[in-house]
Protein backbone atom coordinates (compact mmCIF):
# COMPACT_ATOMS: atom_id res chain seq x y z
CA UNK A 1 0.00 0.00 0.00
CA UNK A 2 1.39 3.40 -0.78
CA UNK A 3 1.57 5.65 2.61
CA UNK A 4 0.89 9.12 2.49
CA UNK A 5 2.76 11.19 5.00
CA UNK A 6 1.45 15.36 5.68
CA UNK A 7 3.30 17.59 7.43
CA UNK A 8 2.84 19.54 10.01
CA UNK A 9 -0.01 17.54 11.87
CA UNK A 10 -1.15 20.89 12.85
CA UNK A 11 -0.15 24.37 12.36
CA UNK A 12 -1.69 27.80 13.70
CA UNK A 13 -1.58 30.86 11.60
CA UNK A 14 -3.42 34.36 11.47
CA UNK A 15 -5.51 35.89 8.77
CA UNK A 16 -3.41 36.78 5.96
CA UNK A 17 -0.90 34.47 6.54
CA UNK A 18 0.60 32.48 3.53
CA UNK A 19 0.60 28.59 4.39
CA UNK A 20 1.88 25.54 2.88
CA UNK A 21 0.88 21.83 3.99
CA UNK A 22 3.08 19.21 2.41
CA UNK A 23 2.51 15.47 1.83
CA UNK A 24 4.90 12.76 0.91
CA UNK A 25 4.04 9.50 -1.03
CA UNK A 26 5.82 6.31 0.01
CA UNK A 27 6.30 5.82 -3.75
CA UNK A 28 6.07 7.63 -7.13
CA UNK A 29 2.36 8.08 -7.79
CA UNK A 30 3.29 10.90 -10.96
CA UNK A 31 0.16 13.79 -10.56
CA UNK A 32 -1.97 10.99 -9.06
CA UNK A 33 -2.87 13.42 -5.61
CA UNK A 34 -6.06 15.36 -4.57
CA UNK A 35 -6.58 17.50 -1.66
CA UNK A 36 -9.45 18.24 0.24
CA UNK A 37 -10.95 20.50 3.21
CA UNK A 38 -12.86 19.35 5.89
CA UNK A 39 -14.73 21.15 8.80
CA UNK A 40 -16.38 20.08 12.22
CA UNK A 41 -19.00 17.94 11.15
CA UNK A 42 -18.76 18.61 7.56
CA UNK A 43 -17.84 16.31 5.00
CA UNK A 44 -14.92 16.70 3.07
CA UNK A 45 -14.66 19.05 0.24
CA UNK A 46 -12.56 18.55 -3.38
CA UNK A 47 -10.49 21.47 -3.51
CA UNK A 48 -7.00 20.47 -5.96
CA UNK A 49 -7.05 17.46 -7.90
CA UNK A 50 -4.17 15.65 -10.27
CA UNK A 51 -2.09 17.57 -7.65
CA UNK A 52 -2.26 21.10 -9.24
CA UNK A 53 -6.01 21.42 -10.80
CA UNK A 54 -8.49 23.92 -9.39
CA UNK A 55 -11.91 22.63 -8.45
CA UNK A 56 -14.55 24.52 -9.65
CA UNK A 57 -15.89 27.02 -7.43
CA UNK A 58 -12.62 27.03 -4.97
CA UNK A 59 -10.99 30.45 -4.55
CA UNK A 60 -7.78 30.88 -6.23
CA UNK A 61 -5.70 31.40 -3.14
CA UNK A 62 -5.81 27.92 -3.15
CA UNK A 63 -2.90 26.03 -5.25
CA UNK A 64 -1.13 22.95 -5.02
CA UNK A 65 1.86 21.77 -6.82
CA UNK A 66 4.34 18.96 -7.06
CA UNK A 67 5.14 15.42 -8.77
CA UNK A 68 6.36 12.10 -8.11
CA UNK A 69 6.40 12.00 -4.46
CA UNK A 70 6.26 15.09 -2.99
CA UNK A 71 3.39 17.64 -3.24
CA UNK A 72 2.20 21.03 -1.45
CA UNK A 73 -0.99 22.91 -0.94
CA UNK A 74 -0.73 26.26 -0.39
CA UNK A 75 -2.97 29.19 0.82
CA UNK A 76 -1.54 32.51 -0.23
CA UNK A 77 -3.41 34.36 2.23
CA UNK A 78 -5.73 32.81 4.89
CA UNK A 79 -9.05 33.85 5.22
CA UNK A 80 -11.40 33.32 8.54
CA UNK A 81 -12.88 30.64 6.35
CA UNK A 82 -10.09 28.47 5.55
CA UNK A 83 -9.13 27.09 9.18
CA UNK A 84 -10.29 23.78 8.84
CA UNK A 85 -8.32 20.24 8.55
CA UNK A 86 -7.02 19.46 5.37
CA UNK A 87 -6.52 15.64 3.44
CA UNK A 88 -3.89 14.55 0.78
CA UNK A 89 -5.37 11.39 -1.03
CA UNK A 90 -3.45 9.41 -3.64
CA UNK A 91 -5.44 7.95 -6.71
CA UNK A 92 -2.94 6.10 -8.08
CA UNK A 93 -3.85 2.72 -6.85
CA UNK A 94 -5.79 1.13 -4.63
CA UNK A 95 -5.92 1.52 -1.95
CA UNK A 96 -6.72 5.10 -2.57
CA UNK A 97 -4.94 6.40 0.90
CA UNK A 98 -5.25 9.52 2.71
CA UNK A 99 -2.75 11.21 4.87
CA UNK A 100 -3.35 11.70 7.91
CA UNK A 101 -4.48 15.33 7.86
CA UNK A 102 -3.34 19.28 8.84
CA UNK A 103 -5.54 20.98 11.31
CA UNK A 104 -5.00 24.88 10.73
CA UNK A 105 -6.24 26.64 13.52
CA UNK A 106 -6.34 30.32 14.01
CA UNK A 107 -3.23 31.63 16.00
CA UNK B 1 -27.20 19.85 -8.68
CA UNK B 2 -25.18 16.79 -7.74
CA UNK B 3 -26.39 15.34 -4.30
CA UNK B 4 -25.76 12.41 -2.54
CA UNK B 5 -27.59 11.00 0.32
CA UNK B 6 -26.01 8.28 2.77
CA UNK B 7 -28.82 6.06 4.90
CA UNK B 8 -29.04 3.11 7.02
CA UNK B 9 -26.71 4.02 9.59
CA UNK B 10 -27.03 3.11 13.45
CA UNK B 11 -26.46 0.53 16.34
CA UNK B 12 -25.22 -2.45 15.95
CA UNK B 13 -23.97 -5.64 17.85
CA UNK B 14 -20.48 -6.68 17.14
CA UNK B 15 -20.72 -9.39 14.34
CA UNK B 16 -24.21 -7.95 13.12
CA UNK B 17 -24.84 -6.87 9.90
CA UNK B 18 -25.86 -3.60 7.96
CA UNK B 19 -26.81 -2.01 4.69
CA UNK B 20 -26.00 1.30 3.60
CA UNK B 21 -27.71 3.15 0.99
CA UNK B 22 -26.40 6.28 -1.19
CA UNK B 23 -29.44 7.73 -3.51
CA UNK B 24 -27.70 10.19 -5.87
CA UNK B 25 -29.19 13.08 -8.08
CA UNK B 26 -28.07 15.14 -9.99
CA UNK B 27 -25.92 13.38 -12.75
CA UNK B 28 -25.81 10.30 -14.84
CA UNK B 29 -25.65 7.88 -12.22
CA UNK B 30 -24.82 5.10 -14.33
CA UNK B 31 -21.43 6.74 -16.09
CA UNK B 32 -19.37 7.23 -12.84
CA UNK B 33 -18.10 4.88 -10.24
CA UNK B 34 -18.69 5.47 -6.69
CA UNK B 35 -17.03 5.05 -3.80
CA UNK B 36 -17.39 4.79 0.20
CA UNK B 37 -14.74 6.17 2.82
CA UNK B 38 -14.97 5.84 6.05
CA UNK B 39 -13.91 8.56 9.27
CA UNK B 40 -13.96 7.02 12.76
CA UNK B 41 -14.63 9.12 15.71
CA UNK B 42 -11.41 11.99 15.85
CA UNK B 43 -9.67 10.23 13.25
CA UNK B 44 -8.28 10.68 9.51
CA UNK B 45 -9.98 9.09 6.53
CA UNK B 46 -9.85 5.66 5.41
CA UNK B 47 -10.90 4.37 2.11
CA UNK B 48 -13.57 1.47 2.13
CA UNK B 49 -14.83 0.27 -1.20
CA UNK B 50 -15.07 1.60 -4.74
CA UNK B 51 -17.09 -0.11 -7.46
CA UNK B 52 -17.46 0.59 -11.31
CA UNK B 53 -20.01 2.43 -13.42
CA UNK B 54 -21.51 -0.85 -14.65
CA UNK B 55 -20.79 -2.71 -11.35
CA UNK B 56 -18.53 -4.97 -13.31
CA UNK B 57 -15.37 -4.48 -10.90
CA UNK B 58 -15.49 -3.58 -7.37
CA UNK B 59 -12.35 -3.04 -5.23
CA UNK B 60 -12.12 -3.33 -1.27
CA UNK B 61 -9.33 -1.96 1.47
CA UNK B 62 -7.94 -5.40 3.45
CA UNK B 63 -9.82 -4.02 6.65
CA UNK B 64 -12.91 -5.23 5.05
CA UNK B 65 -12.62 -7.51 2.42
CA UNK B 66 -14.51 -10.72 2.95
CA UNK B 67 -16.86 -8.67 5.39
CA UNK B 68 -18.37 -5.27 3.13
CA UNK B 69 -19.20 -5.71 -0.51
CA UNK B 70 -20.29 -3.12 -2.64
CA UNK B 71 -22.82 -2.73 -5.10
CA UNK B 72 -25.20 -0.18 -7.35
CA UNK B 73 -28.40 -0.30 -8.78
CA UNK B 74 -28.30 2.09 -11.88
CA UNK B 75 -32.03 1.91 -12.38
CA UNK B 76 -32.62 3.23 -8.72
CA UNK B 77 -29.32 5.86 -8.62
CA UNK B 78 -28.48 3.99 -5.57
CA UNK B 79 -25.17 2.72 -4.27
CA UNK B 80 -25.06 -0.08 -1.44
CA UNK B 81 -22.77 -0.93 0.99
CA UNK B 82 -23.12 -4.46 3.25
CA UNK B 83 -22.00 -4.59 6.15
CA UNK B 84 -21.40 -8.32 7.84
CA UNK B 85 -19.18 -9.60 10.27
CA UNK B 86 -19.43 -6.14 12.22
CA UNK B 87 -16.70 -5.32 14.41
CA UNK B 88 -15.97 -2.32 16.88
CA UNK B 89 -13.12 -1.14 14.60
CA UNK B 90 -15.76 -0.35 11.92
CA UNK B 91 -17.44 2.58 14.26
CA UNK B 92 -17.47 5.38 11.62
CA UNK B 93 -18.94 7.57 9.75
CA UNK B 94 -19.87 6.55 6.43
CA UNK B 95 -19.23 8.45 2.95
CA UNK B 96 -20.31 7.62 -0.25
CA UNK B 97 -18.44 9.75 -3.05
CA UNK B 98 -18.92 10.04 -6.94
CA UNK B 99 -15.65 9.59 -8.48
CA UNK B 100 -14.34 11.81 -10.88
CA UNK B 101 -11.61 11.48 -13.49
CA UNK B 102 -9.43 12.53 -16.36
CA UNK B 103 -8.04 10.93 -19.34
CA UNK B 104 -4.69 10.14 -17.82
CA UNK B 105 -6.91 7.85 -15.19
CA UNK B 106 -6.15 10.78 -12.61
CA UNK B 107 -9.29 10.26 -10.19
CA UNK B 108 -10.81 12.62 -7.23
CA UNK B 109 -14.18 11.91 -5.03
CA UNK B 110 -16.43 15.04 -5.27
CA UNK B 111 -19.21 15.42 -4.40
CA UNK B 112 -19.67 14.02 -0.52
CA UNK B 113 -23.00 12.90 0.88
CA UNK B 114 -23.44 14.01 4.24
CA UNK B 115 -22.39 10.81 5.80
CA UNK B 116 -24.33 8.40 8.07
CA UNK B 117 -22.79 7.00 11.64
CA UNK B 118 -22.33 3.17 12.34
CA UNK B 119 -21.70 2.35 15.96
CA UNK B 120 -21.29 -1.20 16.68
CA UNK B 121 -20.90 -1.69 20.21
CA UNK B 122 -22.99 -4.10 22.58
Amino acid sequence: DIQMTQSPSSLSASVGDRVTITCRASQSISNFLNWYQQKPGKAPKLLIYAASSLQSGVPSRFSGSGSETDFTLTISSLQPEDFATYFCQQSYSAPYTFGQGTKLEIK
Amino acid sequence: EVQLLESGGGLVQPGGSLRLSCAASGFTFSNYALTWVRQAPVKGLEWVSAIRNSGSSTYYADSVKGRFTISRDNSKNTLYLQMNSLRAEDTAVYYCAKVSGDRRGVSWFDPWGQGTLVIVSS
